[in-house]
């Protein structure tokens, strides 16, 4: 069954500064899709960045970044220039075609001014 | 207006009793799920349903059942609630399991069982 794994609980950065929040995953398909959700404390689910894992290059969305390693089944979130409303939880989630979505654990991230 | 929306937004119960979550949407989309959030765990798949007359278990389904009333509604209830049901509650929906398609989530329920 696939598996997603963030290892860090909780996160800090100085504002202004980046951040690397961690994600692996397993499975064994060759054909599917990873995203990255944040959750503010007004608990709404957004979509902060998505992959395609057939496609090599890594997704960016202005200040947010990730780090895809199809190999090592790794799908890092980079956060430039942290910001104080980028204080949240964030969730890594896995999809194959057609199928559910499976959600990590979360990283609950701090931003210090 | 959201385009996906759960009621009640918070809800507190008693041991034993029943209480149904509800969640409507105007996306359009086939696809609709029920989660459930608890610290440290991530977003749990309850019940998930690809389009009106399927409804499939997730990984925590057992004290849940779920109803697919039309495209647009997916009830969540809780036959007898207990307390490690105490938890936040989100519904999805999505528009088919193929490309970037995202899910979109409710605005959640805060239940207490207590």
């Amino acid at each position: 069954a696939q598996t997603v794994t963030q290892s860090q609980p909780e996160m800090s950065v100085q504002e202004a500064e980046t951040v690397t929040l961690s994600c692996t995953y397993d499975t064994s398909e060759s054909d599917y899709y990873l995203f990255w959700y944040k959750q503010p404390p007004s608990r709404q689910m957004i979509l902060v960045i998505r992959q395609e894992a057939y496609k090599q290059q890594n997704a960016t969305e202005n200040r947010f970044s990730v780090n895809f390693q199809k190999a090592a089944k790794s799908f890092s979130l980079k956060i430039s220039d942290s910001q104080l409303g980028d204080a949240a939880m964030y969730f890594c989630a896995y999809r194959r075609s057609y199928d559910k979505v499976i959600f990590g654990p979360g990283t609950s991230l701090s931003v210090i001014p | 207006d959201a385009d996906v929306t759960q009621t009640p937004r918070n809800r507190i119960t008693k041991t034993g009793k029943r209480i149904m979550l509800e969640c409507s949407q105007t996306k359009g989309h086939d696809r609709m799920y029920w989660y459930r959030q608890d610290p440290g765990l991530g977003l749990r798949l309850i019940y998930y349903s690809f389009d009106v007359k399927d409804i499939n278990k997730g990984e925590i389904s057992d004290g849940y059942s779920v109803s697919r009333q039309a495209q647009a509604k997916f009830s969540l209830s809780l036959e007898s609630a207990i307390p490690n049901q105490t938890a936040l509650y989100f519904c999805a929906t999505s528009d088919s399991g193929q490309g970037l398609n995202e899910q979109y989530f409710g605005p959640g329920t805060r239940l207490t069982v207590t």
